[in-house]
């Protein structure tokens, strides 16, 4: 059973950094076809994808936050993390991951196993 | 970038009913590289339609996919109590990047 865990702080401040962790199990990252992605979803509102890596540590970004996430894996303890960088009221959302196993390439397919979600509320 | 605008933004419906979501691309989706979401209150989204029309493991016949270029769909056939929920779309054919619509919710009239 593949199964995906989010976990961080519940709570940061405006300028601080984020670092999320998504905890997987029932399939590896170092396998071929397998990639771990992070979306985002502000309260009532849409998703929004922000970050993916994939077996051979090829890593994507959105244009619009490149320049603050940053998305590494340990392929050892099934676990990839997200870190984000100058955080910002803007950025309160519930974060998730989700997989994507691929034939082809992690761009190419969809997501097929989500968390549950971690909410991250930015506030002095 | 792909914009995807989901229409109508509510649609009221009752049990039994035939829904009919819309997804509009601002270009083309390369290959039919679309899919739908489902996510209920307080859960995570699940995937139903992948590849415009293939449904995920474990989804029920009465959810179906269509469309192709800058047009999709979702259909569910007759709604059952638990498909009222809020349905995304969203492209993996333009690389890097995935945009998803801002999503249409079903409710129960």
């Amino acid at each position: 059973q593949v199964t995906l865990r989010e976990s961080g702080p519940a709570l940061v401040k405006p300028t601080q950094t984020l670092t999320l962790t998504c905890t997987f199990s029932g399939f590896s990252l170092s396998t071929s076809g397998m990639c771990v992605s992070w979306v985002r979803q502000p309260p009532g509102k849409a998703l929004e994808w922000l970050a993916l890596i994939d077996w051979d540590d090829d890593k994507y970004y959105s244009t619009s936050l490149k320049t603050r996430l940053t998305i590494s894996k340990d392929t050892s303890k099934n676990q990839v993390v997200l870190t984000m960088t100058n955080m910002d009221p803007v950025d309160t959302a519930t974060y998730y991951c989700a997989r994507i196993h691929t034939s082809s390439s992690c761009l190419h397919d969809a997501f097929d196993i989500w968390g549950q979600g971690t909410m991250v509320t930015v506030s002095s | 970038e792909i914009v995807l605008t989901q229409s109508p933004g509510t649609l009221s419906l009752s049990p039994g009913e035939r829904a009919t979501l819309s997804c509009r691309a601002s270009q083309s989706v390369s290959s039919s590289y679309l899919a739908w979401y489902q996510q209920k209150p307080g859960q995570a989204p699940r995937l139903l339609i992948y590849g415009a029309s293939s449904r995920a493991t474990g989804i029920p016949d009465r959810f179906s996919g269509s469309g192709s270029g800058t047009d999709f769909t979702l259909t569910i056939s007759r709604l059952e109590p638990e498909d009222f929920a809020v349905y995304y779309c969203q492209q993996y054919g333009s690389s890097p990047r995935l945009t998803f619509g801002g999503g249409t919710k079903v409710e129960i009239k």
